[in-house]
């Protein structure tokens, strides 16, 4: 059974800091999918890591995933107040082709 | 871009009511997916449709069933509502192929009372 775990659940953090969330699953998969959902909201894809080795960036944000180690990272640089929102990842389950949820990581970005 | 419309934003039920929740997805999708979402917990599959009048269980189908009688439209129904079924309902769907990445609704807060 896939299971993913995302640490750390929460994370309060200062304005221009770098911080790294992490996302390890169980068992084999070789896609990753990383969202972003802001308070009330609804989900909002972020990044699509669909082999190992690879690597994502958008403004302050960079993904990244090692399906040997089966770790995917959410790298932030610099942070800023807008970036405030919980993250999660999925990781892809072949057999069933579903998608198996993190808790999610609650980020706090204080000015 | 894709839009997945969910019918309610917020809804308030009383325990043993019947609740219909709609959701309509206009880039011709395959995939349509019920979620539930509970703080801590992440998502959790409900039911999902991989065509038009199919359906599968998800990892939580007690207690709901769901109708997909046109390939645009899924509907989540909770028969009987109980106060345990208080959640954020995410409706999402995807492509057959490709990513395989999820487009979601902008979510129903249930209140069972």
């Amino acid at each position: 059974e896939l299971k993913v775990e995302q640490n750390p659940l929460f994370l309060s953090m200062q304005e221009g800091k770098n911080y790294t969330i992490y996302c390890n699953y169980s068992t084999t998969s070789d896609r990753l999918y990383w969202y972003r959902q802001d308070p009330g909201k609804s989900l909002e894809s972020l990044f699509v890591l669909l082999s190992n080795g690879a690597v994502k960036q958008e403004g302050r944000l960079m993904a990244s995933l090692d399906t040997k180690a089966r770790l995917s990272t959410l790298h932030i640089t610099a942070a800023v107040h807008d970036l405030s929102a919980t993250y999660f990842c999925a990781a892809y389950m072949d057999s069933n082709y579903q998608l198996i949820w993190g808790a999610g990581t609650k980020l706090i970005i204080k000015p | 871009d894709v839009k997945v419309t969910q019918s309610s934003r917020y809804l308030v039920k009383r325990t043993g009511e019947k609740v219909f929740l709609e959701c309509v997805q206009d880039m011709d999708h395959e995939n349509m997916f019920w979620y539930r979402q509970d703080p801590g917990l992440g998502l959790r599959l409900i039911y999902f449709s991989y065509d038009v009048k199919m359906k599968e269980k998800g990892d939580i189908p007690e207690g709901y069933s769901v109708s997909r009688e046109k390939k645009e439209r899924f509907s989540l129904i909770l028969e009987s509502a109980s106060t345990n079924q208080t959640s954020m309902y995410l409706c999402a769907s995807r492509t057959g192929t490709g990513s395989q990445k999820l487009f979601f609704g902008s979510g129903t807060q249930l209140s069972v009372l």
